[in-house]
């Protein structure tokens, strides 16, 4: 079993729509959650990073942490198309340097 | 503000040539720094990560090595390239653990 899972999609929907990406972990050790956007033929670019369990807003993006359940979500409200993008979860073990990174959704918003 | 710069953005290589690509950091001190490989459809691979001037850890037994000569300058190197070097190589760097690492815009390396 990974150590992270994420629906590799592809997810379309049309503008407008509530967008919900998520991701499951196994490892309890994983405190922090963030999770990136990578348009093709760049590098990820942070979206939101986040602690604790709950809900964390940053205008139309919400990062939901469940870590009774392990796990992850992103909604994205009023999706545009400069939303399409492939999004992926990422977990610091504690302590260590590394990064465990899910495989990326690849979302498309249809105008 | 912190910046990364990654070159080439793009290279043909032909299989059996040494490649080195540069990756530098601006704007911080003493960053962990990290090189990943992804391969298209696929997730991002940790190659190496250095958290000093010449300290490398490598992940994946493989054909590349890594160097860090500068506290900001982190070089992924071959003697010789394979097919299966092939993808699209990233640079990171981060403050401290636990800390989200800031990626380059990567080079997208072709092996012929």
């Amino acid at each position: 079993q990974k150590e992270v899972e994420q629906d590799p999609g592809p997810l379309s929907v049309p503008e407008g729509a509530i967008v919900s990406l998520n991701c499951t972990y196994s490892n309890s050790a994983f405190q922090y959650f963030m999770w990136y956007r990578q348009y093709s033929r760049k590098g990820p670019e942070l979206l939101m990073y986040t602690y604790s369990s709950g809900n964390k807003e940053d205008g139309r993006f919400t990062a939901q942490v469940d870590k009774s359940s392990k796990y992850i979500s992103l909604f994205i409200r009023d999706s545009q198309p400069s939303d399409s993008a492939t999004y992926l979860c990422a977990m610091p073990d504690f302590g260590n340097e590394k990064l465990t990174f899910g495989t990326g959704t690849r979302l498309t918003i249809i105008p | 503000s912190q910046t990364i710069h990654q070159w080439p953005a793009t290279l043909v290589q032909p299989v059996g040539s040494p490649l080195s690509l540069e990756c530098t950091v601006e704007g911080t001190s003493n960053p962990n720094l990290y090189w990943y490989r992804q391969a298209a459809g696929r997730g991002l691979q940790l190659l190496f990560y250095s958290v000093g001037i010449g300290q490398i850890s490598s992940e994946v037994p493989q054909n590349l090595s890594a160097s860090r000569p500068q506290d900001r300058q982190f070089i992924l190197s071959s003697k010789k390239l394979l097919l299966s070097d092939s993808g699209f190589y990233l640079c990171a760097w981060q403050t401290a653990s636990n800390q989200p690492q800031h990626f380059g815009d990567g080079t997208r390396l072709s092996i012929l």
